[in-house]
């Protein structure tokens, strides 16, 4: 069975850094991309990049770029995203999921979703 | 940049057709994806490649494409199916994913 799993919700101050992450099992985690998609309060999905663990190619939106880093261990299965300094606006739920075919495409498995919470 | 435009709500009552469009604004056209989100839950697929329905997926859950619009249509809607609809797609260069801003689909 396929699944990513999230680590648990983070409470931190603004200026903090973090790094969350995303373990995937049931299926062959170096042959997949995984992107990060972003869910503010009340709004929409974003989608914020992209790593294909088998060679760390990774690609980021412009609206996130230089604003997060996208990283994996493929020897631990894992994805992560990470900020060197948070603001009030990353507050947000944020999912990996799995990208389905060859190429970015579309996802078919997603994580629970991890709520980080920005706040002084 | 590539952007996916849909309506913001759509309203139906149970039983009837529920149609969500989504428009992209620039030619050619990459395949769309759609996905239905319940409050407090994560993103399901419904439907990838404008029209096939994944496993476990039911029946009433089908898509079409017209030039640069794609629909997600459900057929005899069901209390169940009150939801958040996002389309989904990528770039002409297959660099980068785009959502559409999401349809809050309410039966009445």
């Amino acid at each position: 069975e396929v699944q990513l799993v999230q680590s648990g919700a983070e409470v931190k101050k603004p200026g903090e850094s973090l790094k969350i992450s995303c373990k995937g099992s049931g299926y062959s985690f170096t042959s997949y991309w995984i992107g990060w998609v972003r869910q503010m309060p009340g709004k929409g999905l974003e989608w914020m990049g992209i790593i294909y663990p088998g060679d760390s190619d990774t690609r980021y939106s412009p609206s996130f770029q230089g604003q997060v880093t996208i990283s994996a261990d493929k020897s631990i299965s894992t994805a992560y995203l990470q900020w060197s300094s948070l603001k009030a606006s990353d507050t947000a739920m944020y999912y990996c999921a799995r990208a389905a075919a060859a190429g970015i495409g579309y996802f078919d498995y997603w994580g629970q979703g991890t709520l980080v919470t920005v706040s002084s | 940049s590539y952007e996916l435009t849909q309506p913001p709500s759509v309203s139906v009552s149970p039983g009837q057709t529920a149609r969500i469009t989504c428009s992209a604004d620039a030619l050619p056209k990459q395949y769309a994806y759609w996905y239905q989100q319940k409050p407090g839950q994560a993103p399901v697929l419904v439907i990838y490649k404008d029209s096939e329905r994944p496993s476990g997926i039911p029946e009433r859950f089908s898509g079409s494409s017209s030039g640069t619009t794609v629909t997600l249509t459900i057929s005899g809607v069901q209390a169940e199916d009150e939801a958040d609809y996002y389309c989904q797609s990528v770039d002409s260069s297959g660099t980068y994913v785009v959502f559409g801003g999401g349809t809050k689909l309410t039966v009445l």
